[in-house]
């Protein structure tokens, strides 16, 4: 049963326009979230978290968005560059487990 | 900072054969993951330490999988006998515990025959 679900397998952006990668999660206990990027051949890499207590969190290009009663976050890329093209992940953790349960990852590809 | 450092970046073994994977965990943390990515599970979580105890091993597919710590600066991932269903990228990965982000290695990429 997979807690974190990133339903979209791929998404192709034009380089310059808004990349948006979806992630849905079904256990309410969950209150700490990142997002991962990772390149072939590579491990995951940390790009940007969010808490439960808020419902935004930016970093440069990158914004992470929390709608809590949706179950549901969001990262925002803007502008996509090329070199964004990657795979994302997005993982969840409840406070005091300390384990972190990872989506099936989303393909972007920014497209010069 | 070396970062985690995982042997071999290659692995490919014949079914039956034993498989052990190693893992150097970034000094000073004190947690540590072994994951599994595959197309349809994307990266599943196999087992978790915390100050070298396992605490979570739920993850673990089958008794044919096992895991240890003998110490803070390193990690093995055993599967005996090894299944062509094994065959996939696995990683490690560390933090300073309490919730921190994850470092991850560049993982081991195992083909079982």
């Amino acid at each position: 049963d997979q807690q974190v679900k990133q339903n979209s397998p791929s998404l192709s952006v034009q380089e310059g326009r808004i990349s948006i990668l979806n992630c849905d999660y079904t256990n309410s206990m969950f209150d700490y979230f990142l997002w991962y990027k990772k390149y072939p051949a590579e491990g995951p890499t940390f790009l940007i978290s969010i808490s439960s207590i808020k419902d935004k969190n930016e970093d440069g290009r990158f914004t992470v968005f929390l709608n809590k009663s949706a179950k549901h976050l969001s990262l925002h890329i803007v502008p996509s560059q090329p070199g964004d093209s990657a795979v994302y992940f997005c993982a969840a953790s409840e406070r005091g487990t300390y384990k972190y349960i990872f989506g099936t990852g989303t393909r972007l590809k920014v497209l010069a | 900072d070396a970062g985690v450092i995982q042997s071999p970046r290659h692995e490919v073994t014949e079914m039956g054969q034993e498989v052990t994977l190693r893992c150097k965990p970034i000094s000073g943390h004190n947690s540590l993951f072994w994951y599994r990515q595959t197309m349809m599970r994307g990266l599943e979580l196999l087992i978790y330490f915390n100050n070298n105890v396992p605490i979570d091993d739920s993850g673990m597919p089958e008794d044919r999988f096992s895991a240890k710590m003998p110490n803070a600066s390193f990690s093995t991932l055993k599967i005996q006998p090894s299944e062509p269903r094994d065959s996939a990228v696995y990683f490690c990965a560390s933090s300073r515990g309490g919730g921190e982000k994850l470092f991850f290695g560049s993982g081991t990429q195992l083909s079982v025959l």
